[in-house]
C-alpha cells in the first residue's frame, strides 16, 4: 500500500512553453500532497504544499505563477511549470502522507525529470 | 530553526563492509526521525522511522538506526554492506504542525567496492 505514482517520468520541452506533471495516490486518499524540486547534488527543496480543495502553499521564493499547482481530487495533484525556461530543467517530486501529515510519513513518487531546452 | 546536517557527502565502503552514515538535526522537542534512500533517477523510498519508544529502529533491506538525544543524533547502519545499496541517502526531521513538511539533510552519496 501507500504508492504514490507520477507521470511522465521524463520530459522535454522548448523554452516557453508549459509542462504539467500528474502526482496520484494510487491505493489511499490524499488530502495533502507535496511538490519537491532536486538540483544535482544538492537536496529536496520544499516548493509548496498541495490541499485538495484549496489552494496550494507555497514556498517563500517560490513563484506561484510560474509553478501553478492543482489538486483537485484525493488521489491527484498537479505541477504545471508555466513559460518553462531552461533555469526549470530539474527533478521534482511530489510526495503524500498516509496519516494527513500526523507523523511526517510520506510517500514519494518516482519523480519526473524536466529537461528545458 | 529546525535543521538536518549530514555531515559526509559521500562515503566508499567495500562490499561485506560494515556501514555507518552520520545524521545531527537540530529540533525544539522531541523529534520524529526518517531515513530515506535514493537510487539515481528515482524517487525516494523509507528505510526506516522513529516517532518514540525504542531508541534502536529498524528498518528495511537489513538497515538499522539509533536516536540519541543527548547527542541529537540518527545514525544509519548495516553491518554488511552490498552493492545494490549503492545510492543516495537522506536524513530528515518531521516539522511539526506543516501537514507533514520533511526538512531533509543534503544527502551522503554512498558507493560500494567490489
Amino acid at each position: 500500500g501507500a504508492v504514490v505514482s507520477q507521470h511522465p517520468s521524463r520530459v522535454i520541452c522548448k523554452s516557453g512553453t508549459s509542462v504539467k506533471i500528474e502526482c496520484r495516490s494510487l491505493d489511499f486518499q490524499a488530502t495533502t500532497m507535496f511538490w519537491y524540486r532536486q538540483f544535482p547534488k544538492k537536496s529536496l527543496m520544499l516548493m509548496a504544499t498541495s490541499n485538495e480543495g484549496s489552494k496550494a502553499t507555497y514556498e517563500q521564493g517560490v513563484e506561484k505563477d510560474k509553478f501553478l499547482i492543482n489538486h483537485a481530487s484525493l488521489t491527484l495533484s498537479t505541477l504545471t511549470v508555466t513559460s518553462a525556461h531552461p533555469e526549470d530543467s530539474s527533478f521534482y517530486i511530489c510526495s503524500a502522507s498516509l496519516d494527513r501529515g500526523v507523523t511526517g510519513e510520506l510517500f514519494f513518487g518516482e519523480g519526473s525529470r524536466l529537461t528545458v531546452l | 530553526a529546525q535543521s538536518v546536517t549530514q555531515p559526509d557527502i559521500h562515503i566508499t565502503v567495500s562490499e561485506g563492509a560494515s556501514l555507518e552514515l552520520r545524521c545531527n538535526y537540530s529540533y525544539g522537542a522531541t523529534p520524529y526521525l526518517f531515513w530515506y534512500v535514493q537510487s539515481p533517477g528515482q524517487g525516494l523510498q523509507l528505510l526506516l522511522k522513529y516517532f518514540s519508544g525504542d531508541t534502536l529502529v529498524q528498518g528495511i533491506k537489513g538497515f538499522e538506526a539509533e536516536f540519541k538525544r543527548s547527542q541529537s543524533s540518527f545514525n544509519l547502519r548495516k553491518p554488511s554492506v552490498h552493492w545494490s545499496d549503492a545510492a543516495e541517502y537522506f536524513c530528515a526531521v518531521y516539522r511539526r504542525g506543516s501537514q507533514g513538511n520533511l526538512i531533509f539533510g543534503k544527502g551522503t552519496k554512498l558507493s560500494v567496492k567490489p
